[in-house]
C-alpha cells in the first residue's frame, strides 16, 4: 500500500514568507508526527497528533510554527515569517497503534534564502 | 549528556565485512528500540524494532539491546554496497511517552 506522502518535496522561499508543508499519513494510521532534521543535528520532535486528542505541541520551536490535522488524516505544518535557521528537512511519520514503530515520508527540504 | 549518543562516523568498510553500529543512552525508562536506515534525500526506513533486552535477527541484520549497560547495537553481516546509508538508532519509553528520541546517525559506506 501507499506509504506516508509529503509535499512539496522541495521548497525554496524568501526570508519572511510563510510556507505550508503537507503530509498524507498511511491510511488508517491514527498517530501522526512531525520531525525536523537539520544537518548534523539529528531528528528533532516538533508535534504529535493522536486521534481526536489535543496535539502535543511541546517540540515546536517558536510561535511561528503551527500544525493542524483535518479529519484525522492529512496534516499541514505552517511556518510563518520564515527565517534562515528554519532551513531543514521536515519529516512526517505515522503509526497505527500505541508503541508501534513510526513510518516516515521522504520529507520536505525547506531552504530559506 | 545527551539522551542518546551515536558515533556519526563516517564508517567505511569493504564489501562482505561485518559492520557494527552502536548507540548508548542515559534514560533507563527507554523500552522500545529501533534502527532506521536513511538513504540520501529519503526518509528513514525502519530496519529493526525490539522491545526490552535481547537479540533480534532479520536476514543479514541483528539487533542487540543490553538495558543493564544502556547500550544497543546493530550488526550487518556480509555487507553490500547497497547498505551504504546513514543508520539511526531511536528509542522511547512507551505508554504515555510516544516521542522517539533519535541518535544523530552513523554514515556507512560499503566499498565494492
Amino acid at each position: 500500500g501507499a506509504g506516508v506522502s509529503q509535499s512539496p518535496s522541495n521548497k525554496v522561499t524568501e526570508k519572511g514568507k510563510d510556507v505550508e508543508l503537507r503530509c498524507d499519513p498511511i491510511s488508517g494510521h491514527t498517530a501522526l508526527y512531525w520531525y525536523r532534521q537539520s544537518l548534523g543535528q539529528g531528528l528533532e520532535f516538533l508535534i504529535y497528533f493522536q486521534g481526536n486528542s489535543a496535539p502535543d505541541k511541546s517540540g515546536l520551536p517558536s510561535d511561528r510554527f503551527s500544525a493542524e490535522r483535518t479529519g484525522g488524516s492529512v496534516s499541514t505544518l505552517t511556518i510563518q515569517r520564515t527565517q534562515q535557521e528554519d532551513s531543514a528537512v521536515y519529516l512526517c511519520a505515522s503509526s497505527n497503534i500505541l508503541n508501534s514503530p513510526l513510518h516516515f515520508g521522504n520529507g520536505t527540504r525547506l531552504t530559506v534564502t | 549528556q545527551k539522551e542518546v549518543e551515536q558515533d556519526p562516523g563516517p564508517l567505511s568498510v569493504p564489501e562482505g565485512a561485518i559492520v557494527s553500529l552502536n548507540c548508548t543512552y542515559s534514560n533507563s525508562a527507554f523500552q522500545y528500540f529501533m534502527w532506521y536506515r536513511q538513504y540520501s534525500r529519503k526518509g528513514p526506513e525502519l530496519l529493526m524494532y525490539t522491545y526490552s533486552s535481547g537479540n533480534k535477527e532479520d536476514g543479514r541484520f541483528t539487533a542487540k539491546v543490553d538495558k543493564s549497560s544502556k547500550y544497543i547495537s546493530l550488526f550487518i553481516r556480509d555487507s553490500q554496497p547497497s547498505d551504504s546509508a546513514t543508520y539511526l538508532c531511536a528509542m522511547y519509553s512507551g505508554g504515555s511517552n510516544y516521542k522517539l528520541t533519535f541518535g544523530k546517525g552513523t554514515l556507512l559506506t560499503v566499498n565494492p
